[in-house]
């Protein structure tokens, strides 16, 4: 099983819709968790990190759920430029740098 | 203020041949990183440095190898590159050092495609 695994999609969701995509985990013990945005053949930029009691920055929601080990993103009023691969990232072992990444859920926001 | 810059951008070698993909950040961070992104994976860490002075393997370091030259650069050089190597590489760059995390910036990635 993978560490961190996410749907790849693609979800196609017409503009103005509501969508949210999961990311489950392995790692009881992990303790930050973040979601990336990743262009088409751009680098990923930080979107958000996932706080314990959930987290809301305009349009995007973010949950952590450690009982069930996953967070979600909830995009509320969707735009074109949301078209993305949302990339989900889990530091498992505190005190280390090594970040794990998710191979990420595509995005198509349609006109 | 330039941020994380890679280069090349693009390049193709041929099985055996060496080459040093070039990063530097201008955002005097502390800590760098080289990642590969393959289809269908996430990114995966080569090398990182938490410090000037340190570099230290990360998941897949094998057939890689790195050099923190000074606080703003982090090379990483294929000694006989092999197809399974082909791959878009990602430098990174955070602020703080081990135990804390930052938010970390990429590099625009180079694609390297090796025959």
């Amino acid at each position: 099983r993978k560490e961190v695994e996410q749907d790849p999609g693609p979800f196609n969701v017409p503009e103005g819709a509501t969508v949210a995509f999961n990311c489950t985990y392995s790692n009881s013990a992990s303790q930050s968790f973040f979601w990336y945005r990743q262009d088409c053949r751009k680098e990923p930029k930080l979107l958000m990190s996932v706080y314990s009691s959930g987290n809301e920055d305009g349009r995007f929601t973010a949950q952590l759920n450690r009982a069930s080990q996953y967070i979600s993103l909830l995009i509320r009023d969707s735009k074109l430029s949301d078209s993305a691969t949302y990339l989900c990232v889990v530091i498992g072992r505190p005190s280390n740098y090594q970040l794990i990444w998710g191979a990420g859920t595509k995005l198509i926001i349609k006109p | 203020n330039a941020g994380v810059t890679q280069t090349p951008k693009f390049q193709v070698l041929k099985t055996g041949q060496s080459m040093t993909l070039q990063c530097a950040q201008d955002m005097n961070h502390n800590s760098m990183y080289w990642y590969r992104q393959d289809p269908g994976m996430g990114l995966r860490l080569i090398y990182y440095s938490a410090s000037e002075g340190t570099t230290d393997k990360g998941e897949v370091p094998n057939g890689y190898n790195v050099s923190r030259l000074n606080k703003r650069e982090f090379s990483l050089r294929l000694e006989s590159a092999a197809p399974s190597q082909t791959s878009v590489y990602f430098c990174a760059s955070s602020e703080l050092g081990q135990g804390v995390y930052n938010e970390q910036f990429f590099g625009p990635g180079t694609r390297l495609t090796v025959l």
